[in-house]
């Protein structure tokens, strides 16, 4: 069976440019995170979706940030105007239920961003 | 508010020695969960173990075994006969019912390295 998968796997942006990065979750997961992963670091929470509501984005660091899942399977985490320090790892998982440490999440390979 | 400290940045054994990764988290919350992921080099983080804050019993799977105490907000992880392939960065996460179980707090990490 798949498992997550996020494309592109690499992403090198000019400073300002827009970016798309795409999330494909396990077939059937209600679940969908996203984290942000710095160098060195471990992953912080961007923003949860349940199907197709968002239902979280505190973690979304400003307004150039956004994030869809429309129906509830692929999403898609869009960053407008891109910065250096949007330069990170980015995370996706899924999990088969509701939000809540009883389920564990799927992580995908990441998408290596890296802003020029 | 919730923290995950993971003090050891970097560990480095000898193949078969024992190996401890020390994992101490902070919450306001009676409720919660507390997880252990490894991230090889490869990127995907992958799930090993989590523990509710009602079960306190340590668990041993394999050359794996966790001490969760709470009097100490601990949750140590143990490498026994360590390998290369154990070779990884590993992080350890709290999930408390206040934030919804929408936001998985993870530490640091502490990359380990085993050499043959």
């Amino acid at each position: 069976g798949a498992g997550v998968s996020q494309s592109p796997r690499y992403k090198v942006a000019k400073r300002g440019q827009d970016v798309a990065l795409r999330c494909d979750p396990i077939s059937g997961h209600v679940s969908l995170f996203w984290y942000q992963q710095a160098l060195g670091q471990g992953p912080e929470f961007l923003t949860y979706f349940q199907n197709e509501a968002q239902l979280d984005k505190s973690g979304l660091p400003s307004d150039r940030f956004f994030a869809e899942r429309p129906e509830g399977s692929v999403s898609t985490l869009k960053i407008q105007r891109t910065q250096q320090e949007d330069s990170a790892v980015y995370l996706c998982a899924s999990s088969p239920g509701l939000a809540g440490g009883y389920n564990e999440q799927f992580f995908g390979p990441g998408t290596r961003l890296t802003v020029l | 508010a919730q923290k995950v400290t993971q003090a050891q940045t970097e560990i480095s054994v000898v193949e078969k020695e024992d190996v401890t990764l020390d994992c101490v988290y902070e919450t306001r919350d009676t409720t919660y969960y507390l997880f252990w992921y490894k991230q090889p080099p490869s990127g995907e983080l992958v799930f090993l173990i989590r523990r509710n804050s009602f079960d306190e019993q340590n668990e041993i799977s394999g050359r794996y075994s966790w001490n969760f105490q709470k009097s100490t907000s601990s949750f140590n992880f143990t490498i026994t006969a360590s390998q290369v392939v154990d070779s990884a960065v590993y992080f350890c996460a709290l999930e408390d019912s206040r934030t919804g179980g929408f936001k998985t707090i993870f530490g640091a990490g502490t990359r380990l390295f085993v050499k043959a």
